[in-house]
């Protein structure tokens, strides 16, 4: 079993659209958790923190459940520029990657 | 936010030479770097962390002597892979977290090796 799973999608919705992506992670002695985004053939960079009081930024809203060791990512009202894919990200000493979702904005 | 980068972004080499990639922390000093490999449709893979003044760990099924890592100075780690095969053509990246291990991390922009 992975330490860290999610859906690899492709997620296609439309522009305007409200998408969430899940993730389930194994290791409880996990510390820190992350949204990344990574575009085709870039590096990642960090979407936002995730806590699990919850936490929102502009149009995304982020989601722990440690009881549950689920995490979740919403995005409301999509653009075109948020086409990529999405990585959730456990931290101990070192980042562990789920294989990301792949999100498609279509017009 | 911090700045990590890597050289070079793009490198194409024969088989069985080595080929050296630095990573380097901007505007930060960092005691811990991780190394991460990306094969195509696939995520990163952690594959070492490099430690400023001693010895890089290794994660499993690495092989840390084909795989070369000095961590030089508070600003510096170098990944050195050498006899390099066409099975290692990948994506490597490094990073670097400003706050210390376990923190978010700053990656760098990546160096894509292709082995002929």
């Amino acid at each position: 079993r992975k330490e860290v799973e999610q859906d690899p999608g492709p997620f296609n919705v439309p522009e305007g659209a409200t998408v969430a992506f899940n993730c389930t992670y194994s290791n409880s002695a996990s510390q820190s958790f992350f949204w990344y985004r990574q575009d085709c053939r870039k590096e990642p960079k960090l979407l936002m923190s995730v806590y699990s009081s919850g936490n929102e930024d502009g149009r995304f809203t982020a989601q722990l459940n440690r009881a549950s060791q689920y995490i979740s990512l919403l995005i409301r009202d999509s653009k075109l520029s948020d086409s990529a894919t999405y990585l959730c990200v456990v931290s101990r000493r070192a980042l562990t990657f789920g294989s990301g979702t792949r999100l498609q904005v279509q017009p | 936010g911090a700045v990590v980068s890597q050289h070079p972004s793009r490198v194409i080499c024969k088989s069985g030479t080595s080929v050296k990639i630095e990573c380097r922390s901007l505007d930060f000093q960092a005691t811990t770097m991780f190394w991460y490999r990306q094969f195509p449709k696939q995520s990163l893979m952690l594959m070492a962390t490099s430690n400023e003044g001693s010895k890089a760990t290794y994660e499993q099924g690495v092989e840390k002597d084909k795989f070369l890592i000095n961590h030089a100075s508070l600003t510096l780690s170098t990944l050195t892979v050498t006899s390099a095969h066409p099975e290692d053509s990948s994506f490597y990246i490094c990073s670097a977290p400003p706050g210390g291990a376990g923190f978010e991390q700053f990656f760098g922009p990546g160096t894509r090796l292709t082995v002929l």
